[in-house]
């Protein structure tokens, strides 16, 4: 089974505007995290958001926020006021565990597309 | 914030010959970092664990032969692409979390390499 899955491959949003992309993840693990990432064009993964399975807050980093639900198992990362930079590919990605040497699994990713 | 340098950040190579990319954090200590590959329009996916003083630990159906790595320190990995045939042409992109104790820190990762084999 998927443990990290994205159902939207390809998203538009109109400039301004706010976005909500998915990820649901699967972990018969206690601790974990959820990560964002924005991938450009260029290739590098840019770090966004971080959720751990044991903050009971969303957790808000200036435009992102990221929509927690445990019982769901859902981590959908909302992007407020978008802009045209970003336009990116989007990965949500899961670290079972509690431990630095842990990898993360991503999600098969989401391209945003932000209309002018 | 921490940063990790992956050279060389595009690559052209003929069949047979062989490739290494590097990959330093440059301002914390890594035991453990990570190798992906990026194929075109898909996601990431793990290779191989580089373990410091280790040998690496790889992801089922990576050929190890093929895929060397070497963590010679905490601050650097190295992943060599043996006899590279056009297959293996990819992106290639690692990605290291500082040596703190706690769940927070993210991956930070390279700026990848791309690899066109001919």
């Amino acid at each position: 089974a998927q443990k990290i899955t994205q159902t939207q491959p390809g998203m538009f949003v109109q400039e301004k505007e706010a976005v909500t992309l998915d990820c649901t993840y699967d972990t018969s693990d206690q601790s974990y995290g959820l990560f964002w990432y924005k991938q450009p064009s260029s290739g590098e993964m840019i770090f966004l958001i971080y959720q751990g399975s044991y903050d009971e807050q969303n957790a808000t980093e200036g435009r992102y926020s990221l929509n927690f639900q445990k019982a769901r198992k859902s981590a959908n990362l909302v992007i407020s006021a978008s802009q045209l930079g970003d336009s990116a590919m989007y990965f949500c990605a899961m670290r079972e565990g509690n431990n630095a040497g842990n990898m993360l699994t991503f999600g098969g990713g989401t391209r945003l597309m932000v209309k002018p | 914030g921490a940063v990790v340098s992956q050279h060389p950040s595009r690559v052209i190579c003929k069949s047979g010959t062989s490739v290494k990319i590097e990959c330093r954090s440059l301002d914390f200590q890594a035991t453990t970092m990570f190798w992906y590959r990026q194929f075109p329009k898909q996601s990431l996916m793990l290779m191989a664990t580089s373990n410091e003083g280790s040998k690496a630990t790889y992801e089922q159906g990576v050929e190890k032969d093929k895929f060397l790595i070497n963590h010679a320190s905490l601050t650097l990995s190295t992943l060599t692409v043996t006899s590279a045939h056009p297959e293996d042409s990819s992106f290639y992109i690692c990605s290291a979390r500082p040596d703190t104790p706690g769940g927070g820190s993210p991956l930070h990762f390279g700026n990848g390499t791309r690899l066109t084999v001919t």
